[in-house]
Order: C-alpha cells, then structure tokens, then sequence
C-alpha cells in the first residue's frame, strides 16, 4: 500500500515563526504536492515537485516556499507565519504517467496560527 | 481561468441513488478524476475518465462528455458511510498536476 506521511496532524504555532511542514511517501513517486483546504474553496495547489530538486508554483504560492531534497521528502515552509495561513494542509504524490495519475494524499496537518 | 463547478451540497436517503455533477473549463483535457474524502480524512482515488462514456466500479460510476466539458459521479445503493466530501479534478496537461473542484458534501439520511 502507499503511503503518504505528514509529520504532524496538529501543530500551533505564533504569527512571525517560520514552520516547516513535512511529508514523506514510500512508493518512489516521481511527482509530490502541497495543498491547503479551506471550506467552501476545496483543494488549492501551493506547490509541487516532479523530481528532486525540481519545483514549480501552484495556484497560490505566495507566503510559502518548498524543498525536495531526497526523492521521498518534500517540505512545505512557511517563512513568517500569519492567520491567514490558518488551514488544513495536503501533501500527495503520484507517479508520471498518461494513465490514471491517481494522487495519494497524507492524512493532513490541521496548522493553526494565532 | 480555469474552474470546476460542482454542487456544494447534496442530500439523499439510504438505499436512494444519487448522481453528483462536475462541469469543466480548463485550457487542456487528460482525464477527470473523482476523489472521496471523509470527515478528518485524506482525500482518496474513486474513479478516472480518459475517454466518453460511463466507468463502472462496484456501487460508483463516473460518466465523461468531452464535448460537453461534464462528467458526474453516479452512487447507487446508498450507505451511511457513504456521507462524505467528493471532488472532481481535472488533468490538464500530460504532467501530474490536478485542478479540483471546490467538492460536493453528500449527506446520506436513514
């Protein structure tokens, strides 16, 4: 089974600290992503990675940056943390392919900050 | 832009068929995707349309008109623990990113 890790599932933390989100999956993808979900807006793509080393912007890059240093890792960074980055955060990954592209998806960290 | 419309809400009673629609605009067209997501869940693969027609999978099927940009998400013989959140998602290019819909939140009454 795949399997998609994200460190924590709940994390606090003050408006100005810098935090790193991270994620880990075990199946060799070559694609890795970050999502934040808010209700009412879905799934909304910060970041992805198609290999290592490699990153391109998603639909709302700003306040964040991302580091894919190993095949397996990918971290989401919020450099000053602000409430309106209160939300859930998503990470996936999935293989290249023209087939499916099915997306695996961590269980989430709910990140708050106050 | 790029969007996807879905309903934000849908009710039906247990045993009931329901049928969730998806409309796209997206500059490139691979496929479209459904995915479920429970309550404090991670978001899970249902289903995928490449080409026209209808994919069945046990009580889910997906159906896809390209030339009408549409698809929906078909849920026969309701469960409770069918009550969920359920997205389509649209790939747009041969890469892997996925543009999703805001999900639909389907609530299965006894």
């Amino acid at each position: 089974d795949v399997k998609v890790t994200q460190s924590s599932r709940y994390l606090v933390k003050r408006t100005g600290e810098k935090v790193f989100l991270e994620c880990v999956q075990d199946m060799d993808h070559e694609n890795m992503f970050w999502y934040r979900q808010d209700p009412g807006l879905g799934l909304r793509l910060i970041y992805f990675s198609y290999d290592v080393k490699m990153k391109e912007k998603g639909d709302i890059p700003e306040g964040y940056s991302v580091s894919r240093e190993k095949k397996e890792r990918f971290s989401l960074i919020l450099e000053s943390a602000s409430t309106n980055q209160t939300s859930m955060y998503l990470c996936a990954s999935s293989f290249v392919s023209l087939a499916k592209n099915i997306q695996y998806f961590g269980a989430g960290t709910r990140l708050s900050v106050l | 832009g790029q969007s996807l419309e879905q309903p934000s809400e849908v009710t039906a009673v247990e045993g009931a068929i329901v049928q969730i629609n998806c409309t796209y605009q997206t500059s490139g067209f691979y496929g479209l995707s459904w995915y479920q997501q429970h309550d404090g869940g991670a978001p899970t693969f249902l289903s995928y349309n490449a080409l026209d027609g209808l994919e069945e999978t046990g009580r889910f099927s997906s159906f896809l008109s390209r030339s009408d940009s549409y698809g929906y998400l078909l849920l026969q013989e309701l469960q409770m623990k069918d009550s969920a959140s359920y997205f389509c998602a649209v790939r747009g290019n041969q890469g892997g990113k996925l543009i999703f819909g805001q999900g639909t939140e389907l609530s299965v009454k006894p």
